[in-house]
């Protein structure tokens, strides 16, 4: 089947600690894209990349960090100098097409929760 | 992108149609309208997308204001599965690819009742 995969489910972490989460995809996109949701609120881009080897902040990119060394492959590092980190954690793939008007996959999310 | 204004939450009875109207006076153009729903703890999922023309597929109808003002999405037979936060986003068409991301609101929670 294809479809993107998050990967954990549920993350906990102490305060201070950098903590990776992972996001795959086989749908043969080329963009790809790390959403933050706080509860009760819609989600804001961290985030995005349009192709391998490039990536761009979105528009709360302070405190975390990503690669995309490989397509179906872009890991979201959230690092101790962001300072509310606990939300639930999405990461979305699309086609790259010009006008950017393509529809986005959704994976199933990491609830992160800092202790 | 412009913005959108939805009901914080509307109720339908399980079999039938559900109606969940969005107003996005302020659109432009070259903005198409897309709706994507979030059932609780999963990622959103695409549902339809419009210009001007009325849209429909196999989950949802899309109406749109001859103005553009507003618009409607349209689920014909509601069911219990779709209980979820509806949301209303307006995207431009931009050459270059630049109109990258989503912005989502707070959306409407439709709650479909048995």
């Amino acid at each position: 089947d294809g479809g993107i995969t998050q990967s954990p489910k549920y993350l906990f972490r102490k305060e201070g600690q950098n903590v990776t989460l992972s996001c795959e995809q086989n749908l043969n996109h080329d963009a790809m894209y790390w959403y933050r949701q706080d509860p009760g609120q819609g989600l804001r881009l961290i985030y995005y990349s349009q192709i391998v080897n490039d990536f761009q902040k979105g528009d709360i990119a302070e405190g975390y960090s990503v690669s995309r060394e490989k397509k179906e492959s872009f890991p979201l590092t959230v690092t101790s100098a962001q300072k509310n980190p606990t939300a639930f954690y999405l990461c979305a793939s699309s086609i790259f097409s010009g006008s950017g008007l393509n529809e986005q996959f959704f994976g199933p999310g990491t609830r992160l929760t800092v202790l | 992108d412009a913005k959108t204004t939805q009901p914080p939450s509307m109720d339908c009875a399980e079999g039938r149609a559900a109606n969940l109207p969005c107003n996005h006076s302020t659109i432009s153009g070259n903005e198409y309208v897309y709706w994507y729903r979030q059932i609780h703890s999963q990622g959103p999922q695409y549902i339809i997308h419009g210009l001007k023309n009325n849209e429909t597929n196999e989950m949802a109808s899309l109406i749109i204001t001859e103005d553009r003002k507003s618009s409607t999405l349209i689920l014909p037979h509601a069911t219990l599965r779709d209980t979820a936060v509806y949301y209303c986003i307006v995207r431009v068409a931009e050459s270059g690819g630049s109109n990258y991301k989503l912005t989502f609101g707070k959306g409407t929670l439709l709650t479909v009742n048995p």
